[in-house]
């Protein structure tokens, strides 16, 4: 089945600084890639997520880039606020006929310090 | 937030007894997932249902059982046959008809945190 690798564990920026967290996949299938973010004792919650017809996707001071061909997708946050301190998991997805599971990754652990 | 809804938020139990927990979702959604949380572990896929009287093993079922009667309903036991049950338990919905754009979506509850005393 599919495996999600996901780097760093933890990773602790400046408030401002960028945070990059990196996730890997091993099926060449994977279609969707979504990325969650989840507060402390709070349910996760999608803030981005990228079809494997696009290489790049932005959204405000967040954007996912992903490589088909080295199988590896990645979450970059600019100018990090304190408020961006959660734990963020990427996944993903094989659709084959009528299968849409998520595999995730472990989670990173972003503590952003003002 | 709302639409998506797991009681109760905490549950205790002793060793060798059942547990259900609950999972309801007035979101109209076809898709209803079941996944255990264990800090380090990520989120691990239990059972899944796509649609109604028909659900699959995820990847870590031993121990678990669920039943899908109802569209908006997606309870899960928790055996005693499961050696370790301690754990935060999420369950999450996704819209499933081929007519959605975001039917990969999944909307998580607010989750059960399940202790074994």
């Amino acid at each position: 089945g599919e495996n999600v690798e996901q780097h760093p564990s933890t990773l602790s920026v400046q408030e401002g600084d960028s945070a990059v967290i990196k996730c890997t996949y091993s099926d060449s299938a994977s279609n969707y890639f979504p990325w969650y973010k989840q507060e402390l004792g709070k349910r996760p919650q999608l803030i981005i997520d990228i079809r494997s017809n696009v290489g790049e996707k932005k959204d405000q001071r967040i954007a996912v880039t992903l490589n088909k061909t080295a199988k590896h997708f990645s979450l970059h946050i600019t100018e990090t606020q304190p408020e961006d301190s959660a734990v963020y998991f990427c996944a993903a997805s094989i659709s084959r006929g009528s299968n849409y599971k998520l595999t995730f990754g472990k989670g990173t652990l972003l503590t952003v310090n003002p | 937030d709302g639409g998506i809804t797991q009681s109760p938020k905490y549950l205790f139990r002793k060793e060798g007894q059942n547990v259900t927990l609950s999972c309801e979702q007035n979101l109209n959604h076809d898709a209803m997932y079941w996944y255990r949380q264990d800090p380090g572990q990520g989120l691990r896929l239990i059972y899944y249902s796509q649609i109604v009287n028909d659900f699959q093993k995820g990847d870590i079922a031993e121990g678990y059982s669920v039943s899908r009667e109802k569209k908006e309903s997606f309870p899960l036991t928790v055996t005693s046959a499961q050696k370790n049950p301690t754990a935060f338990y999420l369950c999450a919905s996704s819209l499933f008809g081929l007519a959605s754009h975001r039917r990969h979506e999944q909307f998580f509850g607010p989750g059960t945190r399940l202790t074994v005393l």
